[in-house]
């Protein structure tokens, strides 16, 4: 299975900040890479797909990159609805795999 | 659009098997995957299978591939996931959500069911 690492478990930061959140793959995945953002007591929501394209409907202050190994995702000017778990996952083969999560609080 | 409905929490004992269901609305069917995944209190998502619902087809992650089995009803557009020999580690919100290709991501969720198992 490929193993997906996320850093940092958690991220402190204030209204307004920018913050990135890296996400490590084991294997090459290409670019078959997505985010999700989690609220407690919530599914997770789907941000981005393909490590850079934004979900219909997501704020652009979010952003993805990278390729094969290495990805980040971040939010340019940090809003309070933000505050959140994000969670990387790959879905270049089965089974698909999940990182740890990123508790991002103020 | 679309939505995904879950049924409602189930406590169960050890041992046990549980079933819970996935009713699909507001969008075609047989377009889109179903998968199942869970998160025990305070973790993280775990992938556990998926199927098509165009045919039944489905695959399982490896550490499930012997309790679980996940079927639908495309009459009733309801997938269902069914997994037995539960133990107090399957304790977890179970969500089904939909990808639009095999190897797609998940850009609909259902609201998740909580499944305790305790004695």
């Amino acid at each position: 299975d490929i193993q997906m690492t996320q850093s940092p478990s958690t991220l402190s930061a204030s209204v307004g900040d920018r913050v990135t959140i890296t996400c490590r793959a084991s294997e090459r995945i290409s670019n078959w890479l997505a985010w999700y953002q989690q609220k407690p007591g919530k599914a997770p929501r789907l941000l981005i797909h393909r490590a850079s394209l934004l979900e219909s409907g997501v704020p652009s202050r979010f952003s993805g990159s990278g390729s094969e190994t290495d990805f980040t995702l971040t939010i340019s000017s940090l809003q309070p609805d933000d505050f959140a778990t994000y969670y990387c996952q790959h879905y270049n083969n089965y089974p698909f795999t999940f990182g740890q999560g990123t508790k991002l609080e103020i | 659009q679309g939505h995904l409905v879950q049924t409602g929490a189930e406590v169960k004992k050890p041992g046990a098997s549980v079933k819970v269901s996935c009713k699909a609305s507001g969008y075609s069917f047989t377009d889109y995957y179903i998968h199942w995944i869970r998160q025990a209190p305070g973790r993280g998502l775990e992938w556990m299978g998926i199927i098509n619902p165009d045919g039944g087809r489905t695959t399982y992650a490896p550490r499930f591939q012997s309790r679980v089995t996940i079927s639908t009803d495309t009459s009733t557009t309801v997938v269902y996931l069914d997994l037995s020999g539960l133990r107090s580690d399957d304790t977890a919100v179970y969500y089904c959500a939909r990808g639009l290709g095999f190897i797609k991501p998940f850009d609909l969720w259902g609201q998740g069911t909580l499944v305790t198992v305790s004695s």
